[in-house]
């Protein structure tokens, strides 16, 4: 089964600090790579994606960045605000059928 | 737009009972998907749906059935309930005409809770 990675499980970062959530997947075949937000008692939220022909996105204070030879890439949220306290998933694969990571559960201290 | 409506959202089943997830959206997507989240594993992929009468599974299709008889709609049938189906589902749906398209995200519906005891 193939697998992405997503790590910390937790992560705790204080306001105007920076958040890095980071992921791995093992299928080079692998075409999109999006991060989903998620808030208590809602459903997932498309937050940012990319595709392997770039290194970096940038959107506002969120920023992927993207190794395609190690297989890995990381979400950056500048500037964190305790408004950014979510639950923040990986994943990746074909658009239509995509693997998710575990989640990391991001809290920002006010 | 309402966007993706699931109901029940909560619901507590009795260990080989039987019932429907129901899942509907009103954005014309072609695409739809059935997720169940479990603490600290992730999404895990059910089934999905690429238009009306085509269904397929994902990766823990067991114990779970899908139908898609209309473009809004896409049930998600459990028929023997048992412990380990306790879990939050989630369905999801997508555009993609003539193909899913990397800048078409999914639209998550808000969830249904489900216990099985």
């Amino acid at each position: 089964q193939q697998q992405v990675k997503q790590s910390p499980q937790s992560l705790i970062v204080q306001k105007g600090g920076i958040s890095i959530i980071n992921c791995a997947y093992e299928n080079t075949a692998f075409d999109y790579f999006p991060w989903y937000q998620q808030f208590p008692g809602k459903g997932p939220a498309l937050l940012i994606a990319i595709r392997p022909d770039v290194s970096e996105k940038k959107e506002g204070r969120f920023t992927i960045s993207f190794n395609k030879s190690a297989k890995q890439f990381s979400l950056h949220i500048m500037d964190s605000q305790p408004g950014d306290s979510a639950t923040y998933f990986c994943a990746a694969g074909p658009a239509r059928q995509l693997t998710f990571g575990s989640g990391t559960q991001l809290t920002v201290l006010p | 737009n309402a966007g993706v409506t699931q109901t029940p959202k909560f619901r507590i089943l009795k260990i080989g009972q039987s019932m429907t997830l129901q899942c509907t959206q009103d954005m014309n997507h072609n695409y739809m998907y059935w997720y169940r989240q479990d603490p600290g594993m992730g999404l895990k992929l059910i089934y999905y749906s690429v238009g009306a009468g085509i269904t397929d599974k994902g990766e823990v299709p067991n114990g779970y059935n899908v139908s898609r008889s209309t473009t809004e709609d896409f049930p998600l049938r459990l028929e023997l309930a048992a412990p380990s189906q306790t879990s939050v589902y989630f369905c999801a749906s997508a555009t993609g005409t003539g193909g899913l398209r990397y800048n078409s995200p999914l639209h998550f519906g808000n969830g249904t809770r489900l216990t099985v005891t």
